[in-house]
C-alpha cells in the first residue's frame, strides 16, 4: 500500500515570494491534514479536510495561507506571501476518517521550507 | 482543553538496554486515543503504537509497549532492547473525537540518542 506522497521535498524561497505544496493521501482515506512543524517543536494542525470539505482551519493564517482539496483526493497548500517565520516542515497526513479515535493518522515525509 | 506534556527534552540510552519516554495528558473527554510517533532526522513521522482510552490492556508492538495509567493520565512509551536506529525524536499525541475534529495534538517531543 502506497503511503502519503508529498512534493516538493525541499524548497528555498525569498520572503514575499509564493510557494505551493502538494499532497496525495493514502488511497481511500477521507480525512486529510496539513500540519506545520517548526524546528524543535511538535507539529501544529493548519487545516483538516473531510473529503473536499474543511473540518477545521482555525489555526490557518488565512491572510497568507490557503489550501484546497477540490476532488476529495489530493490537496495543495499555498503560502503567499511567505514570511521568515514560515520556515518549517509542512507535513501532510491522512486517515480513514476522523470520527474514530483509533483510526491511525499516517504522515508523509514532509516538505521542508526555508524562507530567506 | 487538550494538552500533551513530554517533560524529557533529551534522553540517552545504552544500546540493548530498555528506555522509558514519559508522556502525560489532560482531557475531559472520556473517549480518546493516544499515539506515539518516531521522527528520524529525515523528517517523516512514523506511527509506532496506539492506545485507546477504553482499552483494558497496555498496547504492545514488537519492541514498543505503552504503559497506560489512566488514573494518572500518563501514557509512557517503553522501548526494549534499544538499537542504534532508534535514535530519533519521539512524539506523544492525543486524539479526541467527541464534539471535536479528531485532530492529533502533539507534545513537544523527546530526543532519544542510543549509544553504542
Amino acid at each position: 500500500e502506497a503511503g502519503v506522497a508529498q512534493s516538493p521535498r525541499y524548497k528555498i524561497i525569498e520572503k514575499r515570494q509564493s510557494v505551493a505544496f502538494w499532497c496525495n493521501p493514502i488511497s481511500g482515506h477521507a480525512t486529510l491534514y496539513w500540519y506545520q512543524q517548526i524546528l524543535g517543536q511538535g507539529p501544529k494542525l493548519l487545516i483538516q479536510f473531510q473529503n473536499n470539505g474543511v473540518v477545521d482551519d482555525s489555526q490557518l493564517p488565512k491572510d497568507r495561507f490557503s489550501a484546497e482539496r477540490l476532488k476529495g483526493v489530493d490537496s495543495t497548500l499555498k503560502i503567499q506571501p511567505a514570511k521568515l517565520e514560515d520556515s518549517a516542515v509542512y507535513l501532510c497526513a491522512s486517515s480513514l476518517e476522523w470520527r474514530s479515535s483509533g483510526n491511525t493518522i499516517y504522515f508523509g515525509e514532509g516538505s521542508w521550507l526555508t524562507v530567506v | 482543553a487538550q494538552k500533551i506534556t513530554q517533560t524529557q527534552p533529551g534522553m540517552f540510552v545504552q544500546e540493548k538496554e530498555a528506555v522509558t519516554l514519559d508522556c502525560t495528558y489532560d482531557t475531559s473527554d472520556p473517549s480518546y486515543g493516544l499515539f506515539w510517533y518516531k521522527q528520524p532526522s529525515s523528517g517523516e513521522m512514523i506511527f509506532l503504537i496506539y492506545q485507546g482510552s477504553y482499552d483494558q490492556q497496555n498496547a504492545t508492538e514488537g519492541r514498543y509497549s505503552l504503559n497506560f495509567q489512566k488514573a494518572r493520565k500518563s501514557a509512557n512509551l517503553v522501548i526494549s532492547a534499544s538499537q542504534l536506529g532508534d535514535s530519533a525524536m519521539y512524539f506523544c499525541a492525543m486524539r479526541e473525537v467527541s464534539g471535536n475534529t479528531g485532530k492529533l495534538i502533539f507534545g513537544q517531543g523527546t530526543t532519544l540518542q542510543v549509544k553504542p
